[in-house]
């Protein structure tokens, strides 16, 4: 069974705390995606990794980074966290582009 | 850049009746993917439908979609709404990066 996991799925910050997310998947998927769902403005794509240490810049690149030291493993960090930073974000991971599955979603607040 | 346009954002109807949801979509590339994911409450996006063909009709679930690629259209529709289809509904154009995003509709259906 297809999987992608998304640690921790609730997590409450202070402005200007560190945050790590955390994604795995268990399908030996060489893309994974991190985006990020607001009200109103859908699914934006963040970064974008086509293997280990190979990452890319989505649309909505500032103020976070990524790291992919494997490929069944995918970490979005918020330095500094800001409060337009809260929302909810998904990890996805794809054989292509053409078609993503996605984690449950991690529930980020930063107050 | 490219782009995915849904004009409705919320649709509300009664269970039995048919429900019609609009996708168009700009592109540089003349052999788009498209697709249709679905989400409902506090789930995370699964895809619904795909295709890259055109004027082929592709079904799942009781829905359906054809890629039109003259009108650039990709609309989905299902003839009779159940309770279980009330959701956000995300159609997506597949790039190079990854997928783009309209900004999608919820469907409400009502006994």
């Amino acid at each position: 069974d297809m999987k992608v996991t998304q640690m921790p799925r609730y997590l409450i910050k202070r402005m200007g705390e560190n945050v790590l997310l955390e994604c795995g998947q268990d399908m030996s998927h060489e893309t994974m995606y991190w985006y990020r769902q607001d009200p109103g403005l859908g699914l934006q794509l963040i970064y974008i990794s086509y293997d280990v240490d190979s990452n890319s810049e989505g649309d909505i690149p500032k103020g976070y980074r990524v790291s992919r030291k494997k490929r069944e493993h995918f970490s979005l960090i918020l330095d500094s966290a800001k409060t337009n930073q809260t929302s909810v974000y998904f990890c996805a991971s794809g054989a292509s582009s053409y078609e993503q599955y996605f984690g449950p979603g991690t529930r980020l607040t930063v107050l | 850049g490219d782009s995915v346009t849904q004009t409705e954002g919320l649709v509300t109807l009664t269970e039995g009746l048919p429900v019609m949801l609009n996708c168009t979509y700009q592109t540089i590339y003349s052999n788009p993917f498209l697709f249709w994911y679905v989400q409902h409450l506090n789930e995370s996006p699964r895809l619904l439908l795909k295709s890259f063909t055109d004027n082929k009709r592709t079904e799942h679930q009781g829905f359906h979609a054809t890629l039109h690629k003259s009108s650039s259209s990709f609309h989905l529709q299902k003839s009779s709404a159940q309770l279980s289809d009330s959701a956000l509904y995300y159609c997506a154009l597949s790039y190079a990066q990854g997928l783009t995003f309209g900004l999608g509709t919820r469907v409400s259906v009502f006994p």
